[in-house]
C-alpha cells in the first residue's frame, strides 16, 4: 500500500463547478498535511496547509479526518486557471522527518 | 528577487557519463533537498541537508551524490551507477527541516540520458 494515495483523475469540470479531491495516508503517526499545486512541467507550489479543525482560503477548503486518515480539498467556483495537478503531501509518515508526496490528482476546468 | 535557481533547465547526457545538476538559493535557508519525479509517481527524496557540511540519504540515494560546502548551494551528481537517471529533478529549500516550514521548489532540471 502506498503511503499517500490519490485518485489520479483527470477530473474534467465546467467553469464555476465545485470539485472535491480526497487523499488517504497509511501512517497514523503522520504529523502535518499539505496540498501543493503543480502546473504542467513546472515545480510544485504550496497551496495550503491542512489543519485538524479544517481551514479555508478563498475558494479552497481543506479538511483532515485523522480517525479515517484522509485529507480533502474542495474547490468552489472553479476557474480555468485552477487547471493543474494537486498533490497531497504528508509530513513524517514511517519515521524520519520528511515530506511524502502523493502522485497527484489532475484537474481540468473547461469552458 | 529571492528564490531557488536550478540549471540547466534541460540536460542531455550519454549513458555512462556522470552529470552534475546545480541548485542555488538566496533565501538564507538552512535545509535543502533533492527530489526526483517520474511520470505517474510522486516526488521521491534523494538527499537532504539540514546544515552546511552535513547531508543524509533520502529514500532513493543509490547512484547519486551531493555536497553542501556553502549554505546557498547543494549540487547533485547523477553517477553512471544510477540505473534509470532520466527524470525531472527538483531542488527545494526550507528555513529549517521541520513540518512548520514550507519547502520552496526550484524550477527543476529535466535530465535525459541517451
Amino acid at each position: 500500500r502506498k503511503e499517500v494515495e490519490q485518485d489520479p483523475g483527470p477530473f474534467n469540470v465546467p467553469e464555476g463547478a465545485t470539485v472535491a479531491f480526497n487523499c488517504t495516508y497509511s501512517n497514523s503517526a503522520s504529523q502535518s498535511f499539505f496540498w501543493y499545486r503543480q502546473d504542467c512541467r513546472k515545480e510544485p507550489k504550496l497551496l495550503m496547509s491542512v489543519y485538524s479543525s479544517g481551514n479555508e482560503d478563498g475558494r479552497f477548503t481543506a479538511q483532515l479526518n485523522r480517525a479515517s486518515q484522509y485529507i480533502s480539498l474542495l474547490i468552489r467556483d472553479s476557474k480555468l486557471s485552477d487547471s493543474a495537478t494537486y498533490l497531497c503531501v504528508v509530513w513524517g509518515p514511517g519515521g524520519g522527518n520528511k515530506l511524502t508526496f502523493g502522485t497527484g490528482t489532475q484537474l481540468k476546468v473547461e469552458l | 528577487d529571492g528564490g531557488i535557481t536550478q540549471s540547466p533547465k534541460y540536460l542531455f547526457r550519454k549513458e555512462g557519463q556522470n552529470v552534475t545538476l546545480s541548485c542555488e538559493q538566496n533565501l538564507n535557508h538552512d535545509a535543502m533537498y533533492w527530489y526526483r519525479q517520474d511520470p505517474g509517481q510522486g516526488l521521491r527524496l534523494i538527499y537532504y541537508s539540514q546544515i552546511v557540511n552535513d547531508f543524509q540519504k533520502g529514500d532513493i540515494a543509490e547512484g547519486y551524490s551531493v555536497s553542501r560546502e556553502k549554505k546557498e548551494s547543494f549540487p547533485l551528481t547523477v553517477t553512471s551507477a544510477q540505473k534509470n537517471p532520466t527524470a525531472f529533478y527538483l531542488c527545494a529549500s526550507s528555513l529549517r527541516q521541520d513540518s512548520y516550514n514550507e519547502q520552496f521548489f526550484g524550477p527543476g532540471t529535466r535530465l535525459t540520458v541517451l
